[in-house]
Parts: C-alpha cells; structure tokens; sequence
C-alpha cells in the first residue's frame, strides 16, 4: 500500500526567504507526482506535476524535483511572499490498475511580511 | 476550456438526515471522476471514483455512495448521516480516461457539518 509523507507539518518563514518542502513515498511504482496548493476552505489548485521519467519541473518561483529510486520529491520556492501562505500537498499516481492518487497529509506554510 | 462546479459549498446537517452533494464538469467529454474527503487536519482520502456512467468505485466501506447519472455529473449520497461524515468533500476529474500524463482538477469543495 502506498503511503506519502510530508515533512515538515508546519513551516513558519519570513518574507523573501528561499525554503523547501519534502515528499516522500514508499512505493517507487508511480505514473507521476503532483504538488498541490490549498487555500484555507478552498478546493486543491494543482502547481507542478512531474512524471515518473522526468526529474523536474518549473513554473515561476516553484521548482519540485523528482527522484524515484529514493521513493522522494521536494518543492522549492524562492523568494517567498506572503501570499505563497497556503497547505502544500503532494499526490502520487500509481502505476497498477486505474488513476488513484494517494496523498500526503500536507504541509502548512506561513510566510510572515 | 473545462471547469468544475460543486455544490452546495456548506451545509450544514441533523444526523441521520440524507445528503445530496452535486458535481458537473463543463468543456470535457468522459472524463474519470472523483470523490475525495479531507478530515479536519488530515490528508485527502479518495472516496469513489468513476470511469464512465453508471460505474461507480468505492475505496472505503462507509455510509456514502456515489451515482453518475450522466457523463458528466457526479453525486455524492447519503441516506441517514453520521457525526463522522463531517469534513470537506472534494470533486474532481482527470481528462482522457484518466492517461498517466494527465493533472487532476478539483472544485471547491463543500463544507459538510453533521450536528
């Protein structure tokens, strides 16, 4: 069974500073990762997805990386802004039967102005 | 391009009342649909997923169920509810009979809180 992590719960930066998210993963059979952002009661808006051949992807100030023998993926954002405070979750995609995504439980970003 | 609509946003129900929550997704055809319900302070956690009308999936046992009427429409049941369905009910859809390369799209959500 698949099972996602992410560390840490809960990040509190300040403005401007360069911080990273981790995910990990304990099955390394997936189709791809996606990385999620969740504004407080709103629906998921979907950031970056990499697929199982790649090893990156970037849009913007957001780099996640992808590194699947390790079971693990990490989002990067530069330059955080205040307004980059939400939840970030990552979702795996399995490679057996189906489109099931597994998620993590997320990680709760504050970057204080 | 494609949208998702979800309703209502909040609700707020006795138990052991029914339940009725309602998704469409506009500017697509066929496309793989999803329940998923996220507890106060937990991950999300895949409910039913559909491939097509009237075939319905459920990852969980539970006192939910799910029915796709039409191609694009995707209904969320209950007959009597328990204090512990409340939490945050998402939608969403994957295009292209759910192919590996795809993103998956969410509504919303809808706040359900069973009193």
């Amino acid at each position: 069974k698949q099972e996602v992590t992410q560390i840490p719960a809960a990040l509190s930066v300040p403005e401007g500073e360069n911080l990273v998210l981790n995910c990990s993963f304990t099955d390394s059979a997936i189709y791809n990762l996606q990385w999620f952002r969740q504004d407080p009661g709103k629906g998921l808006t979907s950031l970056l997805l990499i697929q199982s051949s790649q090893r990156e992807q970037t849009s913007g100030r957001l780099n996640a990386s992808l590194d699947k023998s390790s079971g693990r993926s990490t989002l990067y954002i530069a330059a955080s802004q205040p307004g980059d405070s939400a939840t970030y979750l990552c979702a795996v995609r399995r490679a057996t039967s189906g489109s099931r995504l597994t998620f993590g439980e997320g990680t709760q970003l504050t970057v204080n102005p | 391009s494609q949208t998702i609509h979800q309703w209502p946003a909040t609700l707020v129900q006795p138990v052991g009342s029914p339940l009725s929550l309602e998704c469409t997704v506009e500017g697509t055809s066929n496309p793989n649909l999803y329940w998923y319900r996220q507890a106060a302070g937990r991950g999300l956690q895949l409910l039913f997923y559909s491939v097509g009308i009237g075939q319905i999936s459920s990852e969980v046992p539970q006192n939910l169920s799910a029915s796709r009427p039409q191609d694009r429409q995707f209904i969320l049941s209950s007959k009597k509810l328990l204090l512990s369905d409340s939490g945050f009910y998402l939608c969403a859809w994957i295009f292209g009979q759910g192919a590996a390369g795809n993103t998956i799209y969410f509504g919303e959500g809808s706040w359900l809180t069973v009193v």
